[in-house]
């Protein structure tokens, strides 16, 4: 089975911090997506990533960065949090011949205060 | 730009059919998957369609019209555990981006 594991299930950040969520997946997907979930307004894409060290802004990138050093690894950084950026973080994987569909991690509920 | 538009929520009965509806615009298409989510956990994989016509998959198909820009995804012989929101996506080609619609969130009731 294909696992998309994210570092934490829930988070809390003071406003200003640097924040770091962590997505690792195993089945050697070439695409890896950020979203960011909220209530009536269903999932954002933020950044995504179909290479090693290569990056695109999705539909709200502003706040954030990713990086992307390793296949299996995509993270999100949210330079200096602030409280419009709580809420639910979903990182996904799928293959380059996109018929497989995307895989999605759990989810990080981050709370900025 | 990308924009996906489906309907906010849906109530049908055990046992019934339902039938959900997505159009899309966006630029450049290269496939459409609906997934299911139910509440506190992540999106599940349910379909996909590149060509037009008709995906069947056990209680669950869906539907592509490309010239259209419209799918719908059919639930047969609805459960209770059906009850999860219905989130249409496209994938834009040129741009390798997965976007999501809104979600439908179903209610079955008994």
């Amino acid at each position: 089975d294909v696992k998309v594991t994210q570092s934490s299930r829930y988070l809390v950040k003071r406003t200003g911090e640097k924040v770091f969520l962590e997505c690792v997946q195993d089945m050697d997907h070439e695409n890896m997506f950020w979203y960011r979930q909220d209530p009536g307004l269903g999932l954002r894409l933020i950044y995504f990533s179909y290479d090693v060290k290569m990056k695109e802004k999705g539909d709200i990138p502003e706040g954030y960065s990713v990086s992307r050093e390793k296949k299996e690894r995509f993270s999100l950084i949210l330079e200096s949090a602030s409280t419009n950026q709580t809420s639910m973080y979903l990182c996904a994987s799928s293959l380059e011949s996109r018929q497989g569909g995307a895989f999605f991690g759990q989810g990080t509920r981050l709370t900025v205060v | 730009g990308q924009n996906i538009d489906q309907p906010t929520e849906m109530t049908a009965t055990e046992g019934a059919i339902v039938q959900i509806n997505c159009t899309y615009q966006t630029s450049g298409f290269n496939g459409l998957f609906w997934y299911q989510q139910h509440a506190g956990e992540a999106p599940t994989f349910l379909s996909y369609n590149v060509l037009d016509g008709l995906e069947e998959k056990g209680r669950f198909s869906s539907f592509l019209s490309r010239s259209k820009g419209y799918s719908y995804l059919l639930l047969k012989e609805l459960q209770m555990k059906d009850s999860a929101s219905y989130l249409c996506a496209v994938f834009s080609g040129s741009a390798r981006q997965l976007t999501f619609g809104s979600g439908t969130q179903l209610t079955v009731l008994p």
